[in-house]
């Protein structure tokens, strides 16, 4: 069975804080991807990565980071927390022929700043 | 920039009816179409997908969806709906040249009994 694990399913972090966020897929996959899931808006995509190292900004960038050391594991980090921050993260992976490929999600992380 | 529009933030339908969820996207090319679903507390999972050849795409759990080119449609259907199928839903777009997932904003769908 494909994976994407999650490290956390709920978090509470304070304003301020700088919160990482793991992801880890068993699948072999090049492309990994953040998204942030919103009553109403959807799936909006942070950033994602093609491969080790690389990454790329996606629509919604601003206060976030990524960091791809390993092509298994892919980490989303807040530098500093804010309340507008609260929201589910969602990590998925998808090779690198990814266009005809289904995405995988994790199961996501609900992240609450106080 | 491609967007996918889902009209209807909200569905209710009675068990045994008709499931209609409705999707439309903006691009300058077709690209490639997928809806997922979400169960609760969960991550999303693939229920169809359209790349080439038939319009009309089988997924699971009895959902189908069919893309129109000339309507920049790809709306999802379920002949009977079932208590199992309550879920939120989202229609997905990927350029064909691309690897990234554009979402709509969601269904959520409520089966009544």
């Amino acid at each position: 069975d494909v994976k994407v694990t999650q490290s956390s399913r709920y978090l509470v972090k304070r304003t301020g804080e700088k919160v990482f966020l793991e992801c880890v897929q068993d699948m072999d996959h090049e492309n990994m991807f953040w998204y942030r899931q919103d009553p109403g808006l959807g799936l909006r995509l942070i950033y994602f990565s093609y491969d080790v190292k690389m990454k790329e900004k996606g629509d919604i960038p601003e206060g976030y980071s990524v960091s791809r050391e390993k092509k298994e594991r892919f980490s989303l980090i807040l530098e500093s927390a804010s309340t507008n921050q609260t929201s589910m993260y969602l990590c998925a992976s998808s090779p690198w022929t990814g266009a005809k490929v289904e995405a995988f999600f994790g199961q996501g992380t609900r992240l609450t700043v106080v | 920039a491609q967007s996918v529009t889902q009209l209807g933030s909200h569905v209710s339908v009675s068990e045994g009816a008709l499931v209609l969820l409705r999707c439309n996207y903006s691009s300058s090319v077709p690209p490639y179409l997928f809806w997922y679903v979400q169960y609760p507390n969960q991550g999303l999972q693939l229920l169809l997908k359209y790349t080439t050849g038939a319009t009309l795409v089988k997924g699971i759990n009895g959902f189908e969806a069919e893309f129109k080119k000339s309507e920049t449609s790809f709306h999802l259907t379920k002949p009977s709906a079932h208590m199992s199928d309550a879920a939120e839903y989202f229609c997905a777009v990927v350029k064909a040249a691309g690897n990234k997932l554009t979402f709509g904003g969601g269904t959520r769908v409520l089966v009544k009994p």
